[in-house]
This record gives structure tokens, sequence and C-alpha cells, in this order.
């Protein structure tokens, strides 16, 4: 089967504008986890969705961010008011359930450039 | 909140050798998973291997296979006879075992080049 797909590959925008990134996680799986990679740094925890729970959002860095599950399956990630700090290649990942130990299985990513 | 280091920014082999990552964390857990990612050029990460914390023996598979000392808090991969699409960047990560919080906290990487 297919796996998790994110879209667009790659995003270009102006500082001050609003950004939406799309993730498509595998069919069945019900938690769905956004990360951010920074260049030269490892993966950033953002938000984790489980089924019908309220998301962890610990990890937004600010309210300018925030995300939506929709039915259960599809996510967006909503960036407003980018800031240049807000380049980095944004990762979905999507698991079985939300248990420890399963695997993760991660997208391409969106690369987020703020000129 | 758990920190993951990897002190190798870059490590480079040659083809067929063996090359091995290093990898320290830090918590008070007593009980986790640790897992390698591999991320290659096309930036999609694929999972190498996973610990589980309370088994003592070593993770391996194929070519790759871990040194996890617990008690050092250190969990180190290493790839044996290296191939050319072992080029990628490694992060170590940690995973809390039994709570809700399933969240993957990872470490900076280490970019591996495989020379021909």
């Amino acid at each position: 089967g297919a796996g998790v797909s994110q879209s667009p590959s790659n995003k270009v925008t102006e500082k001050g504008k609003d950004v939406e990134l799309r993730c498509d996680p595998i069919s069945g799986h019900t938690a769905l986890y956004w990360y951010r990679q920074s260049l030269g740094q490892g993966l950033e925890f953002l938000i984790y969705f489980q089924g019908n729970s309220a998301p962890d959002k610990s990890g937004l860095p600010s309210d300018r961010f925030s995300a939506e599950r929709t039915g259960g399956s599809v996510s967006t990630l909503t960036i407003q008011r980018t800031q240049q700090e807000d380049s980095a290649v944004y990762l979905c990942a999507s698991s079985l359930a939300g248990t420890s130990g399963n695997e993760q299985f991660f997208g391409p990513g969106t690369r987020l450039t703020v000129l | 909140a758990q920190t993951v280091t990897q002190s190798q920014p870059e490590m480079s082999v040659q083809e067929a050798e063996t090359v091995t990552l290093s990898c320290t964390y830090d918590t008070s857990e007593s009980n986790y998973y640790l897992f390698w990612y591999k991320q290659p050029p096309s930036r999609q990460m694929i999972l190498v291997i996973r610990q589980e914390a309370y088994k003592q023996q070593n993770a391996t598979e194929n070519r790759f296979s871990v040194n996890f000392q617990k008690a050092a808090k250190s969990f180190s991969l290493k790839i044996s006879d290296s191939q050319l699409g072992d080029t990628a960047m490694y992060f170590c990560a940690f995973m809390k075992l039994l709570t809700n919080d399933y969240k993957l906290s990872f470490g900076a990487g280490t970019t591996v080049t495989v020379r021909a």
C-alpha cells in the first residue's frame, strides 16, 4: 500500500504569509505526528494526534502554529504570519496506534522556505 | 525531558568496511525504546533498528547491529560491510515506554558517506 504522503514537496513563501502543509497518513494508522527538521539539526516534535483524543500540542513553538486532523485521517499544519526562522523541512509520520515502540512511518517532508 | 546526543556530525567509510556511530542519551526513565533512523538524500526517514531497554540482548538487523549499554546510557550503531546505499544521515531517537508520550526525541544526526 501507499506510504505517508505530504504536499507540497517544496513551498516558498514571503515573510508574513500563511502556509498550509498537508499530510496523508497510511490507511488504518490512528496516530499521526508532525516534526520539524531545521538545517543541521535533528527532528523536533511539534504535535501528535491519536484517534479522537485531544492532540498533544506541547511541541508547537508559538501560537502561529496550529494543526488539525479531519476525520481521523488527513492532517493540515498551518503556520500563520510566517517568519524566516520557520524555514525548515516539516515531516509527518503515522503509526498503527499510539503505543510505545510502534514504528513511526515518515513521509518525504515539505521543505518550507520563507524569504 | 530526554536529551539525545550524537557527537559525530560526519563519518566517512570505505565500501565493505565497518563504521560505528555513537549515541548517548539522558533520561530518568527506567524503561524506554531506542531507535536508529536513516534519512537518505530523498528525505524519506526509514527505521533501521529498534531496541527495547528492558532487553539485554543487542538488536541486530542484517548488517546493522547496536551496542546498548544501559548503565552508560549509550546506544551505538554498527554498520558492517558498508554499501554505497548506506550513504545517508542517521538519527538516534528515544521514546518513553508505557505512557501517553509517544513522541520521538532525536539527536542531531550523523552524516555517513560510503566511498567506492
